[in-house]
């Protein structure tokens, strides 16, 4: 079974900090890799994915993750972080052609502050 | 267009009381899932579908049932509620290999 780890449930950093967010999998097979954001009070929006290809993935926000198979991780980033950027991230995992079955990680809260 | 849509956005149960929580997509989307996010354990897979009259079980099914009669709906029922099972519930849909998109959630208490 697959499961994903999230080392960090809380993350403080300031406004306009780079920041990382760690996620790390576990499989033995293929997998597809996904970021989600949660802000207060809605539900999941899609940040980024990884099916195939490039193993750097970028959003349309700034955020990017790199896929590294050998360290087995999916790891987010952003040079510099806005007040806005302030939700919760959800790492999570498919196997391929199974997208209607994901594995979440337990989710890191991210808090920008000025 | 809507996206996923679900109803009611909050509900409250007594012990023993059944309910179903609906979950509407109009994308035309194949796969849809019912997950339960809880404090601490991110979202757990309930149900899922990966068609019209076709369901299997997630990592936590028992206490409820589904159906796919539509390629539209998908709802969740609770067949006799139970305190562990306030939660937020949110449906989900996806066109076949790709990602899921979230509604809105049903925030679920169970007294």
């Amino acid at each position: 079974a697959q499961s994903v780890t999230q080392l960090d449930s809380q993350v403080p950093v300031f406004e306009e900090a780079p920041v990382e967010l760690r996620c790390n999998y576990s499989s033995s097979v293929s997998v597809y890799l996904f970021w989600y954001v949660q802000y207060p009070n809605q539900g999941l929006q899609l940040l980024l994915k990884y099916l195939s290809g490039s193993t750097l993935v970028e959003s349309i926000n700034g955020f990017e993750a790199e896929f590294n198979k050998s360290q087995t991780s999916f790891h987010l980033r952003k040079p510099s972080v806005h007040i806005s950027d302030t939700a919760e991230y959800f790492c999570a995992v498919s196997d391929p052609g199974t997208a209607s079955k994901l594995t979440f990680g337990t989710g890191t809260r991210l808090q920008v502050t000025l | 267009n809507a996206g996923v849509t679900q109803t009611p956005k909050f509900q409250v149960l007594k012990t023993g009381q059944s309910m179903t929580l609906q979950c509407a997509q109009d994308m035309n989307h194949e796969y849809m899932s019912w997950y339960r996010q809880d404090p601490g354990m991110g979202l757990r897979l309930i149900h899922y579908s990966v068609g019209a009259g076709i369901t299997d079980q997630g990592e936590v099914p028992n206490g409820y049932n589904v159906s796919r009669s539509t390629t539209e709906d998908f709802p969740l029922r609770l067949l006799s509620a139970a305190p562990s099972q306030t939660s937020v519930y949110f449906c989900a849909s996806s066109y076949r290999d790709n990602e899921q998109f979230f509604g809105p959630g049903t925030r679920l208490t169970v007294l």
